[in-house]
C-alpha cells in the first residue's frame, strides 16, 4: 500500500534549528514535495526533492534518500511566523500525490 | 497574474442537499484536482482531471461528481450532502507531467458544514 510517515507535532524555540522527518512507501515514485500551510489558509510549495541529497532554499533545506525512502525538511533561525503545519508529500507513479497528515510545528520565544 | 479561486468560501447546508463547489484557475493548466482535508487525515483526492472531457475517481470519490467542460472549471457536485462530507475542500492544478516542476498550485478553500 501507500503510506506516507510524519511526526503529528514539534515544538521548536524561536531562532533555532529544526528538522522534520517524512518515510514514504508509494507506487512508483517521481519526486518528493515540502509544503506549509498555516491554520486556515491553503498549502504552499516549499521545495521538491527527485534526485537524492540536499537542496538549499534560504533557512529552509530539503534532503532526499530515495533508497531509504526518507526526506527531512530543515528549518533554520526559527522565525515566530514558521508556526504552521508542514505536509509532506510523495509524487507517485500516476503522478499523482500521496500526502502525510502533516506536522504541526509550534515555535516557542 | 495567474490565479486559482474557489467559491464559495464557507458554506452551511443541510443533509440531502444537492451543493456544487466552483473552481476556476486562470493558469492554463490541464491538470486539475479536488481534495477533502480532516483533522488527523493528509489531504485525500477526490476526483481529478487531466483535460477538457477527462475526469477520474480519486481515493475518496464515492458521494462526489465533476465535469470539465473547459480548461480553466472543475466544480465539484456532492450530489446529497451527508454530514461526512463536513470538510475543508481544495482544489489545486498543475502542469503536465515532465513540462514542469510537477508543483501543484491551491485554491483558498472552501469549508463546508452539513447540518
Amino acid at each position: 500500500g501507500q503510506n506516507i510517515d510524519q511526526p503529528t507535532e514539534m515544538t521548536a524555540t524561536e531562532g533555532a534549528i529544526v528538522q522534520i522527518n517524512c518515510t514514504y512507501q508509494t507506487s512508483g515514485f517521481n519526486g518528493l514535495f515540502w509544503y506549509q500551510q498555516h491554520a486556515g489558509e491553503a498549502p504552499t510549495f516549499l521545495s521538491y526533492n527527485v534526485l537524492d541529497g540536499l537542496e538549499e532554499k534560504g533557512r529552509f533545506s530539503s534532503f532526499l534518500s530515495r533508497s531509504k525512502g526518507y526526506s527531512y525538511l530543515l528549518l533554520k533561525e526559527l522565525q515566530m511566523k514558521d508556526s504552521a503545519s508542514y505536509l509532506c508529500a510523495s509524487l507517485d507513479s500516476n503522478y499523482q500525490l500521496i500526502w502525510g497528515a502533516g506536522t504541526k510545528l509550534i515555535i516557542k520565544p | 497574474d495567474a490565479e486559482i479561486t474557489q467559491s464559495p468560501r464557507h458554506k452551511i447546508t443541510e443533509t440531502g442537499r444537492q451543493v456544487t463547489l466552483a473552481c476556476h484557475q486562470t493558469w492554463n493548466h490541464n491538470n486539475m484536482f479536488w481534495y477533502r482535508q480532516d483533522l488527523g487525515h493528509g489531504l485525500r483526492l477526490i476526483h481529478y482531471s487531466y483535460g477538457v472531457q477527462d475526469t477520474n475517481k480519486g481515493e475518496v470519490s464515492d458521494g462526489y461528481s465533476v465535469s470539465r467542460s473547459n480548461t480553466e472549471d472543475l466544480p465539484l457536485t456532492l450530489e446529497s450532502a451527508a454530514s461526512s462530507q463536513t470538510s475543508v475542500y481544495f482544489c489545486a492544478s498543475s502542469e503536465d507531467p515532465g513540462t514542469g516542476s510537477n508543483e501543484q498550485f491551491f485554491g483558498p478553500g472552501t469549508r463546508l458544514t452539513v447540518l
